[in-house]
């Protein structure tokens, strides 16, 4: 089944506790990329990769770091998470860019405390 | 800059009814993307349907159509024969030049029996 993962879907942690959240797809997508989403903003993008280590910030990368090592995985990492960066978090991928369609993870819940 | 509004918070219609989601943006972009993203309670983003700025044919999917006015740079979506499981968030959400995903604040739909 064509698929884009996230784990772990819930996470509570304390400011400052490094994490990292993973996102794999098994679609052979050239594009992924991350998104948060807050209550009446939308959802933000954060970072996105056209391909295997290209990446590039997009709205809101403050925070956030990310790699693009393999072509399936593109993680999210936190190096040092603030109360400000609870939010639901997405990763999505694409065929061959943004403008094909993109297909979303099931998002990851995100509480710092 | 290129904003995305939508201005209905939230919405609601009876079963069976039918139902406009209006969404404005602005942009000096003349190639661009545009589409609607429906997010049920479980979260997931589901694509909705699609439209090229340079198609004149306004999309459709089933019960689900656009009205696209490029100059007064509207994009509705209509629903027909409204049923309960169109209850969700509703986002619009474009691509501009930057080859960016942006994204509207969000419509609630509540669907009533």
């Amino acid at each position: 089944e064509a698929q884009v993962t996230q784990n772990p879907r819930y996470l509570i942690t304390v400011t400052g506790k490094k994490l990292t959240v993973t996102c794999s797809q098994n679609m052979n997508h050239e594009y992924m990329s991350w998104y948060r989403q807050d209550p009446g903003l939308g959802l933000r993008q954060i970072y996105y990769s056209m391909n295997v280590e290209v990446t590039d910030k997009g709205d809101v990368p403050e925070g956030y770091k990310v790699s693009r090592k393999e072509k399936r995985n593109f993680p999210l990492i936190l190096e040092s998470p603030s109360p400000n960066q609870t939010s639901l978090y997405f990763c999505a991928s694409s065929g061959w860019g943004v403008r094909d369609t993109q297909y979303f993870g099931p998002g990851t819940r995100l509480t710092v405390l | 800059a290129q904003t995305v509004t939508q201005s209905q918070p939230e919405m609601s219609v009876q079963e069976a009814e039918t139902v406009t989601l209006s969404c404005t943006y602005d942009t000096s972009e003349s190639d661009y993307y545009l589409f609607w993203y429906k997010q049920p309670p479980s979260r997931q983003m589901i694509l909705v349907i699609r439209q090229e700025a340079y198609k004149q044919q306004n999309a459709t999917e089933n019960r689900f159509s656009v009205n696209f006015q490029k100059a007064a740079k509207s994009f509705s979506l209509k629903i027909s024969d409204s049923q309960l499981g169109d209850a969700a968030m509703y986002f619009c959400a474009f691509i501009f030049g930057n080859e960016k995903l942006t994204f509207g604040t969000g419509t609630r739909l509540t669907i009533i029996p």
